[in-house]
C-alpha cells in the first residue's frame, strides 16, 4: 500500500521556538491533513488542505499542501507548552470513494521545554 | 467531539476469544470508519461504512468484521482475537459536507494475552 514518511519522528524545542515537520509520499495525494493527538484521546483535525500549493493557517499553524502532491508542511509558530503532542499527516486519494479512507505518517512527537 | 462515543474503552482478553467494540454517534453521520494504531505505523484503516448494511474493507481488515444495521452503531468484531490485535481501535465519522475530514471518538485500548 501506499506509504506516508514523516519527519522528523520526534522534537524537543524550547518554548517560544518555531517548529517544522513535513510528510512524503512515493504517491500522489489529492487531499492532505495534519492532526495532533494527546495522551488517551482521538487524534483532532488541525488543518485540510484541498489543492496543490495550498497554503492555509490555524492561529499559530501553518501547513502546505505540496506542489507535486506528494508532500506536506506543517510549521508551528512560537511554540507554547500546550502545543505538547503527537502530530500525524495523512494523504487522501482522489474520487468519491476515497473519502475517509486516509493513508497515516509515522508521527512526530513533539516535546515543549518551558 | 461530533457525538461519537466508543465502549469499551479499555479491554483485556485472551487469545482466542471473541471481542466485539462498539461505536456509537448521535449526529446522524453517513460515514463511518474504523482505524487501528500501533506504534510506528500511525493509523491504518481496517474497515469502513458508507451507510446501514454497506460496508467495505479497509487496508488491514483481516482478522476483524464489521456490521451496521443502524446509522447510529458501527461495530467492529474479532472472531477469535490474536495478540496481533493488542492495539488502540479508534471509530471516525466524516465531517458531513467534508471531503476527507474525520473526527475521531476517544479509542478502546484493547489488550489481547
Amino acid at each position: 500500500g501506499q506509504q506516508l514518511n514523516q519527519s522528523p519522528q520526534s522534537m524537543f524545542i524550547q518554548e517560544g521556538e518555531d517548529v517544522s515537520m513535513n510528510c512524503t509520499s512515493s504517491s500522489i495525494f489529492n487531499t492532505w491533513l495534519w492532526y495532533k493527538q494527546e495522551p488517551g484521546e482521538g487524534p483532532v483535525l488541525l488543518i485540510a488542505l484541498y489543492k496543490a500549493g495550498e497554503l492555509t493557517s490555524n492561529g499559530r499553524l501553518t501547513a502546505q499542501f505540496g506542489i507535486t502532491r506528494k508532500d506536506s508542511f506543517l510549521n508551528i509558530s512560537a511554540s507554547i507548552p500546550s502545543d505538547v503532542g503527537i502530530y500525524f499527516c495523512a494523504g487522501q486519494g482522489a474520487g468519491g470513494t476515497s473519502y475517509g479512507k486516509l493513508t497515516f505518517g509515522q508521527g512526530t512527537i513533539l516535546t515543549v521545554h518551558p | 467531539d461530533a457525538g461519537i462515543t466508543q465502549s469499551p474503552r479499555h479491554k483485556v482478553t485472551e487469545t482466542g476469544t471473541p471481542v466485539t467494540l462498539r461505536c456509537h454517534q448521535t449526529e446522524n453521520h453517513r460515514y463511518m470508519y474504523w482505524y487501528r494504531q500501533d506504534p510506528g505505523h500511525g493509523l491504518r484503516l481496517i474497515h469502513y461504512s458508507y451507510g446501514v448494511k454497506d460496508t467495505d474493507k479497509g487496508e488491514v481488515s483481516d482478522g476483524y468484521s464489521v456490521s451496521r444495521s443502524k446509522t447510529e452503531d458501527f461495530l467492529l468484531t474479532l472472531e477469535s482475537a490474536t495478540s496481533s490485535q493488542t492495539s488502540v481501535y479508534f471509530c471516525a465519522i466524516l465531517r458531513r459536507g467534508s471531503a476527507g475530514e474525520l473526527f475521531f471518538g476517544e479509542g478502546s485500548r484493547l489488550t489481547v494475552l
